[in-house]
C-alpha cells in the first residue's frame, strides 16, 4: 500500500471548518483512499473512503485532487467532540479485505 | 451498524501472569479479525490477522507464543498475553472485517488498556 504524509497536528476553532491534508503521491490505480479518527483511548472510526471521486457522508467530505496524489479531508463544522487523531491510509481495493495499516496521523485539537 | 465488543477495557496484572482480551461480533460474522497494539503517543502497529478456524498469521517482531490468538467462531477472537511483563502494558485493540465494500469495511473494538505490574 501507498505511503501517506499527513501534518502532525492542526488546530481549528469550533464551529468551522476543518481541512485535513493528506499526501499520497505514489498511490496506484487501484488502491482507495481511507480516513479514520481516533478519539483518545478509543477503537478507530471509519469516517469516509474514496478512490477518484469526491464523496460526501454524514460526517465529511474527501476531495481528492484529479492526479490522486493528494487528498483533503473537510469537516465542515467542527466541534469540540471533533478533537482526535485522524489518520489518512491509502489501501488496495474497497472492500475490507487486507490488513490497514495506520501511519502517524495528524492530531487534530478544536478548541472554542 | 456493526458492533464490535472488546473486554475487558480495562486490566491490571501481575507480572508472570497471563491476560486474556476477548472480541465479540455482535451482530455479524467476522470471518477475518485483526488485533493491534498502541503505545503511549504512537499509532496503532498491526500484531496478528485471525481468520476463524485457522491459525492466525503474525507481524514480524510479533512472538507468537507469547501473543496467542484463537478466532474459534466467526464472533469471538481473543488475544491472550502469556507470561505478561511490563513492557507488554500497552492498549490493545481489536478490528473486524465484515468482507464487504462499504462504510462498515473495518469496525473497531473500544480497546484494553493492559498494565503490567
Amino acid at each position: 500500500d501507498a505511503k501517506t504524509t499527513q501534518p502532525t497536528s492542526m488546530d481549528c476553532a469550533e464551529g468551522r471548518a476543518a481541512n485535513l491534508p493528506c499526501n499520497h503521491s505514489t498511490i496506484s490505480g487501484n488502491e482507495y483512499v481511507y480516513w479514520y479518527r481516533q478519539i483518545h483511548s478509543q477503537g478507530p472510526q471509519y469516517i469516509i473512503h474514496g478512490l477518484k471521486n469526491n464523496e460526501t457522508n454524514e460526517m465529511a467530505s474527501l476531495i481528492i485532487t484529479e492526479d490522486r496524489k493528494s487528498s483533503t479531508l473537510i469537516l465542515p463544522h467542527a466541534t469540540l467532540r471533533d478533537t482526535a487523531v485522524y489518520y489518512c491510509i491509502a489501501k488496495k481495493g474497497g472492500t475490507s479485505y487486507g490488513k490497514l495499516t495506520f501511519g502517524q496521523g495528524t492530531i487534530l485539537t478544536v478548541h472554542p | 451498524g456493526a458492533v464490535v465488543s472488546q473486554h475487558p477495557s480495562r486490566v491490571i496484572c501481575k507480572s508472570g501472569t497471563s491476560v486474556k482480551i476477548e472480541c465479540r461480533s455482535l451482530d455479524f460474522q467476522a470471518t477475518t479479525m485483526f488485533w493491534y497494539r498502541q503505545f503511549p503517543k504512537q499509532s496503532l502497529m498491526l500484531m496478528a490477522t485471525s481468520n476463524e478456524g485457522s491459525k492466525a498469521t503474525y507481524e514480524q517482531g510479533v512472538e507468537k507464543d507469547k501473543f496467542l490468538i484463537n478466532h474459534a467462531s466467526l464472533t469471538l477472537s481473543t488475544l491472550t498475553v502469556t507470561s505478561a511483563h511490563p513492557e507488554d502494558s500497552s492498549f490493545y485493540i481489536c478490528s473486524a472485517s465484515l468482507g464487504q465494500e462499504g462504510n462498515y469495511g473495518y469496525t473497531f473494538g473500544s480497546g484494553t488498556r493492559l498494565t503490567v505490574v
